[in-house]
């Protein structure tokens, strides 16, 4: 399975973009990036994925590199409640999901 | 709809106990998947799924089992319980079939306390 890396932490002013960046420079050409996010004590939530155009929905937009190694997660107008941990992954040939560390996003008022 | 639902929420056991946690996968989803959650450190994947086979299964000792029933609810047991073990356990249901099992919706957990 393809290894992400994602920054351990970060910070974002309330009403301002987040941008959630993600490295995964050894992706398979037919292997999908998925967005999880999970809020203290609660289960992980789905927010979006991809494979290699630019996808967007009522909660995110995701933009991929044209060379696939990287991948940013753009939430356009972060509020409190998007405080979470936030995690890259890369769907594996075994279609089973593979959780790393994810990036704390801090959301400040 | 519902959504995913596991049962109980909480849960202490002593060491060398045996523990069942259950899950019920949202209507329609036929794929359930297991992760263990130790503190500050991501889900792991213990096992998947799907029309009551095992589709894949994590690192996890023999201890660990699952099961899938035909209304596609789920079990998780495990058996000599060590106090490693403590952690939160999630379950999440998908539509099988490629990339979309990706697209998994988790239920809230069951926390198990070994002591």
């Amino acid at each position: 399975d393809a290894k992400t890396t994602q920054p351990t932490s970060m910070d974002c002013a309330e009403g301002r973009a987040a941008n959630l960046p993600c490295n995964h420079s050894t992706i398979s050409g037919n292997e999908y990036v998925y967005w999880y996010r999970q809020i203290h004590s609660q289960g992980p939530q789905y927010i979006i994925h991809g494979l290699k155009n630019n996808e967007t929905n009522e909660m995110a937009s995701l933009i991929i590199t044209e060379d696939r190694k990287s991948s940013t997660l753009i939430l356009p107008h972060a509020t409190l409640r998007d405080t979470a941990v936030y995690y890259c992954i890369v769907l594996g040939s075994n279609y089973k999901l593979t959780f790393g560390k994810g990036t704390l996003l801090t959301v400040n008022p | 709809d519902a959504g995913v639902t596991q049962s109980p929420t909480h849960l202490i056991k002593t060491r060398g106990q045996h523990v069942t946690l259950r899950c019920s996968p949202i209507s329609g989803h036929k794929s359930v998947s297991w992760y263990q959650q130790v503190l500050g450190q991501g889900p792991q994947f213990i096992f998947q799924y799907y029309e009551k086979e095992e589709r894949g299964r994590g690192n996890f000792p023999d201890r660990f089992s699952a099961r899938q029933f035909p209304n596609y609810s789920s079990e998780l047991n495990v058996n000599a319980l060590l106090l490693g073990d403590s952690a939160l356990y999630l379950c999440a249901s998908s539509l099988p079939g490629g990339h979309i099992s990706g697209t998994q919706y988790f239920g809230p957990g069951t926390r198990l306390l070994v002591l």
